[in-house]
């Protein structure tokens, strides 16, 4: 079953703003990763941050976890027209079960 | 360095025909092999996983089946589809540590789009 949510399910922003995902989860979690998936493509690893890291980056990407609110977010900085794509969250949790949410599909307007 | 390679990439098939799409791995060695189906808009559903050859873990009691004949090969099967059966089945491998889930990301396949007529 997923029990990741992603919210917004959709976002649509200028080109060169900030974009913000959500991932709220159920359980007590391992770890937690986003991915992105270009349309009619695989999806690629952009970012792992395990239960006792509250933030990470990685180039204009920063992904933070509050796990006592059982929720991550991800920040898209200075967003560009190749960040259009759709952001999974996947939760591994304590049984080493990987959970998957629906997503939130980006578009950037140029 | 490792690759996925998936094919087909698409597949329209009719109703009660056969199924086979292979998923092959290189550049590593016992992988952790995954097959995932992605309704239109949606999430991942987790269908099989394997830790080694000849081990495969079902998630979700299906028309489907999967089949590791070969270290960094996976294949997903079909006696009869379903339309049911539509959606992007995707391919995903992680390096092999302790039990089938890891804190290693997965590495996906570009998909293969299965039409069921």
């Amino acid at each position: 079953s997923q029990q990741g949510e992603e919210d917004p399910q959709a976002l649509s922003i200028q080109e060169g703003e900030n974009a913000t995902m959500n991932c709220s989860y159920k359980t007590s979690i391992n770890n937690l990763q986003w991915y992105r998936q270009n349309s009619g493509r695989g999806l690629v690893h952009l970012i792992l941050i395990r239960s006792n890291e509250r933030e990470k980056h990685s180039g204009r990407l920063r992904v933070t976890l509050d796990t006592s609110k059982k929720s991550s977010s991800l920040l898209i900085t200075a967003s560009r027209a190749a960040d259009t794509a759709s952001y999974f969250c996947a939760t591994v949790d304590s049984n080493y079960q990987l959970i998957w949410g629906a997503g939130t599909k980006l578009i950037i307007k140029p | 360095s490792q690759t996925i390679h998936q094919w087909p990439a698409t597949l329209v098939q009719p109703v009660g025909s056969p199924l086979s799409l292979e998923c092959t791995v290189e550049g590593t060695s016992n992988p952790n092999l995954y097959w995932y189906r992605q309704a239109a808009g949606r999430g991942l559903q987790l269908l099989f996983y394997s830790v080694g050859i000849g081990q495969i873990s079902s998630e979700v009691p299906q028309n489907l089946s999967a089949s590791r004949p070969q270290d960094r090969q996976f294949i997903l099967s079909s006696k009869k589809l379903l339309l049911s059966d539509s959606g992007f089945y995707l391919c995903a491998w992680t390096k092999a540590r302790e039990g089938a889930w890891s804190n290693q990301p997965q590495h996906f396949g570009d998909g293969t789009r299965l039409s069921i007529l």
